[in-house]
């Protein structure tokens, strides 16, 4: 297993278009994260999945952002209309709900999103 | 919503000093971790503590999680160049396992 993959690496839009981003976890791993982190702030919670079920997402997302995680695998991340404010790094994270693992996240490398 | 403080922001110091940053939530945490971020990296994890009053040791790094459930430490001892990077203390609200709220996190510097 290769770790938490997650593609584009670096995306660079024009305000107003749309943009998707894939997380690749851990295969053993049930649980999915989404996090934006902006530079000198520490992550912040945006959605998880516990297999393909979305469980929790954050009150300060717009709907112009939507994830699914449609097989239980991989997942994807969509901002709609973007804008300026969405420019940050988002990382994915997954976990497994048991064993000594248990609620701890591996990162991705992060998919950084510029919005000119 | 749940806030997480850590204390300082930033911090210098010159190799074979030690460095210490604190965490605070504003709730009870039902477990706290530790994750560090390298420049241009992501967060790595480091170590979770469970217990009130946890103590735990990695070589030069001790954790240590307070009785109350809702401060937590980091100290380094002796640190090295490889020490750099940004700390962060992420803990899930008692009674939500799953989701991590992290700190503001405290960024380390050593120069030799």
């Amino acid at each position: 297993d290769t770790g938490v993959s997650q593609n584009p690496r670096h995306k660079i839009t024009k305000r107003g278009q749309n943009v998707t981003f894939r997380c690749d976890p851990i295969s053993e791993h049930n649980r999915l994260y989404w996090y934006r982190q902006t530079l000198g702030q520490g992550p912040e919670f945006l959605t998880y999945f516990q297999n393909e079920a979305q469980l929790e997402k954050s009150r300060l997302l717009s709907d112009r952002f939507s994830a699914e995680r449609p097989k239980g695998s991989f997942s994807t991340l969509e901002i709609q209309r973007t804008e300026q404010g969405d420019s940050a790094m988002y990382l994915c994270a997954s976990s497994s709900t048991g064993g000594s693992g248990a609620n701890v996240l591996t990162f991705g490398a992060g998919s950084r999103l510029t919005v000119l | 919503g749940q806030q997480v403080m850590q204390i300082p922001q930033y911090q210098h110091v010159q190799e074979g000093e030690d460095f210490t940053t604190y965490c605070n939530s504003s709730t009870t945490l039902s477990n706290i971790q530790w994750y560090k971020q390298r420049p241009g990296g992501h967060p790595v994890f480091l170590i979770q503590l469970v217990k009130s009053g946890e103590v735990k040791k990695q070589k030069r790094l001790t954790f240590q999680f307070g009785e109350a459930k809702k401060n937590s430490s980091l100290h380094i001892t002796a640190t090295q160049t490889t020490d750099v990077g940004t700390y962060f203390c992420a803990g899930p609200r008692t009674g939500t396992a799953s989701k991590l709220t992290f700190g503001t996190g405290t960024r380390l510097q050593v120069t030799l």
